[in-house]
């Protein structure tokens, strides 16, 4: 079955960096684009960025474009999530989630993660 | 970037009654190309990461009960619960993802009347 588990959160001073992995098991990983999406205390999930299976496309929310960037690597089934000038706003439970296309281009969240809760301190 | 909206924001329904949600979008997520609707609705529980419950504006996922179903097309979709059941107690989103960057309703809360 499919699995998605995210590590890597924890308490960051404003400013600080924390890099976010999200390891997958149960399919072709290197076939899927993988979202990362965060949901701060008391409110709606917000899309942070997205790669396609390939590493070759990237989409950023412009809240996080120029901080936070993403990556993955095939050959460990893992997608990272760099996280770079950390501001208060940013407090959230993290979650990775894979993307059902096997193309280009991004489709809806079909399986999610656990999530990590990354706080910074306001 | 598209703006969803959804109404209620909470919404009380007596057990075994009829629930509807509904969720707009500032514009269509109807695409010509492939006649799809790039909309999905999540279901949240307490503590738990959302999961995916309808796609393609009306597809089921995996293991979501017939109860639940998803319809409208263009700007204006629908999320109906036939007969509320104590289980179905959660936060509901919608979602475009028509175009970059997909984006979220703010959720609406159903509770048991």
């Amino acid at each position: 079955q499919v699995q998605l588990v995210e590590s890597g959160g924890g308490v960051v001073q404003p400013g600080g960096s924390l890099r976010l992995s999200c390891a997958a098991s149960g399919f072709i990983f290197s076939n899927y684009g993988i979202h990362w999406v965060r949901q701060a205390p008391g409110k709606g999930p917000e899309w942070v960025t997205f790669i396609q299976y390939d590493g070759s496309n990237k989409y950023y929310a412009d809240s996080v474009k120029g901080r936070f960037t993403i990556s993955r690597d095939n050959s460990k089934n893992t997608v990272y999530l760099q996280m770079n000038s950390l501001r208060g706003d940013d407090t959230a439970v993290y979650y990775c989630a894979k993307d059902p296309n096997s193309g280009g281009t991004f489709e809806y969240l079909q399986y999610w993660g656990q999530g990590t809760l990354v706080t910074v301190p306001s | 970037d598209i703006v969803m909206t959804q109404s209620p924001d909470s919404l009380a329904v007596s057990l075994g009654e009829r629930a509807t949600i509904s969720c707009k979008s500032s514009q269509s997520v109807l695409k010509s190309s492939n006649n799809k609707n790039y909309l999905a609705w999540y279901q949240q529980k307490p503590g738990q990461p959302p999961k995916l419950f309808i796609y393609w504006a009306s597809t089921r996922g995996f293991g979501v009960p017939d109860r639940f179903s998803g319809s409208g097309s263009g700007t204006d979709f629908t999320l109906t619960i036939s007969s509320l059941q104590a289980e179905d107690v959660a936060v509901y989103y919608c979602q475009q993802y028509y175009s970059a960057p997909p984006t979220f309703g703010q959720g609406t809360r159903l509770e048991i009347k």
